[in-house]
């Protein structure tokens, strides 16, 4: 299995912040990456595919970057509602593995 | 607007079944992959199982940690995805999510997610 390593595990902001969350993989997985946003009690939401395509609806100051096995999701300036657990998730190879999880607070 | 709604969730024993049902709405469901994903509590998330479309002979994968204990399936015609979980662990007890996928080839991402069901495993 590939596996994602995300650091760092917890990161505390303030709003206005650039902030970046990086993901690793075990194995070149290309471009095959996507991030995820969730928030206490809630489901995930798609934030980032394909590395770098951000999803509609998603906010403009949400990048992703990244090929083969080091990837990044930048929050260019840290909003009050960006308080979440950010996730990234490789879908190269079967299973599609999960990061451990990045907890921001602002 | 599109979504997606789990049920059959519940407390079960250790070594018992559970089926979890996911009625789909509002999107083509029959033109989708889709999957299972859980999270236990206060943990990361877990991918599961998915199922492939007509198109793809209706083909499936599963987590090594599920394999032979888990099925999934789906009717197309009632837009419905099923999980269907047998001899049930401990380390089983979960939120388990149903999940749309878009794209293709190896740029696959999970668009849209159900509320989730709550799957407790416990004597």
């Amino acid at each position: 299995d590939i596996q994602m390593t995300q650091s760092p595990s917890t990161l505390s902001a303030s709003v206005g912040d650039r902030v970046t969350i990086t993901c690793r993989a075990s194995q070149s997985i290309s471009t095959s990456l996507a991030w995820y946003q969730q928030k206490p009690g809630r489901a995930p939401d798609l934030l980032i595919y394909r590395s770098s395509s951000v999803q509609i609806g998603v906010p403009s100051r949400f990048s992703g970057s990244g090929s083969e096995t080091e990837f990044t999701l930048t929050i260019s300036s840290l909003e009050p509602e960006d308080s979440a657990t950010y996730y990234c998730q490789q879908q190269r190879s079967y299973p599609p593995t999960f990061g451990g999880g990045t907890k921001v607070e602002v | 607007e599109a979504q997606l709604v789990e049920s059959g969730g519940g407390l079960v024993q250790p070594g018992g079944s559970l089926r979890l049902s996911c009625a789909a709405s509002i999107f083509t469901f029959s033109d989708h992959f889709m999957d299972w994903v859980r999270q236990a509590p206060g943990k990361g998330l877990e991918w599961v199982a998915r199922s492939r479309n007509k198109v793809n002979s209706y083909t499936r994968e599963y987590a090594a940690s599920v394999k032979g204990r888990f099925t999934i399936s789906r009717d197309d015609s009632k837009n419905s995805l099923y999980l269907q979980m047998n001899s049930l662990q401990i380390e089983d007890t979960a939120l388990y999510y149903c999940v749309r996928v878009q794209g293709g080839g190896d740029s696959f991402a999970l668009d849209l997610w159900g509320q989730g069901t709550m799957v407790t495993v416990s004597s």
